[in-house]
């Protein structure tokens, strides 16, 4: 069973405060996602990588970072947090290639920034 | 860039209604089409995907048919049932070795019994 775990689950933080959110994945997959979902938007991809040592930007990378430091890990970083990126935000893992591309997410992280 | 529209955000039906939600797409090539389906609390999940123009993809009752021509994956079920209700999200994957995967904003069906 594909297995995508996001930490923390529940955040707080303050306005101009620095934040991680943490993803592990033990599918060995080669590729990861970060999104954000919000009422109206549905799911938007912030950054994605293809393997350790990358990040590329996605759809809304603006005010984030990735690191990809292994195949398993893959953070996002709010170096300074705003309201507007109060949101829930999904981790996913999937294979490469034309016939797979299944994603696998994670539970989901609920980030309030006040 | 490669962009997914779906245009109902909410539908509302009643047990063993016909289920129409309609998915147009944007991008070159032949992208991967994909329906997903999130409950609450919970990750979205694959239902299903198509990857050739006609192919049709299906499961749990729901199906949907990759239409180029029209650049449509419309998703249908006959006869919806009240555990159908959840978040339906189409998506693609883009073609030429692009690993970038694009959601449409989702559709929340709610199903009364």
């Amino acid at each position: 069973e594909a297995a995508v775990t996001q930490s923390p689950r529940n955040k707080v933080a303050v306005t101009g405060g620095k934040v991680t959110l943490s993803c592990n994945q033990t599918n060995n997959h080669n590729n990861m996602y970060w999104y954000r979902q919000d009422t109206g938007h549905g799911l938007r991809l912030i950054h994605y990588s293809y393997g350790a040592g990358s990040t590329e930007k996605g759809d809304i990378p603006d005010g984030y970072k990735a690191s990809r430091p292994s195949q398993e890990n893959f953070s996002l970083i709010l170096e300074l947090a705003t309201p507007s990126q109060t949101s829930v935000y999904f981790c996913a893992s999937g294979d490469r290639g034309r016939d797979t591309g299944q994603l696998y997410f994670g539970e989901g992280s609920k980030l309030t920034v006040l | 860039g490669d962009s997914v529209t779906q245009t109902e955000g909410q539908v509302a039906l009643s047990e063993e209604d016909f289920l129409t939600i309609h998915c147009n797409y944007s991008a070159s090539g032949y992208p991967t089409l994909f329906w997903y389906v999130q409950y609450p609390g919970e990750g979205p999940q694959l239902l299903f995907r198509a990857s050739r123009d006609k192919e049709k993809g299906s499961s749990r009752g729901f199906e949907a048919t990759y239409d180029k021509g029209t650049t449509s994956f419309h998703l249908r079920k006959a006869s919806v049932q009240e555990s159908d209700s959840a978040v339906y999200y189409c998506a693609l994957r883009g073609d030429y070795g692009n690993e970038k995967i694009t959601f449409g904003a989702g559709t929340k069906l709610t199903i009364k019994p």
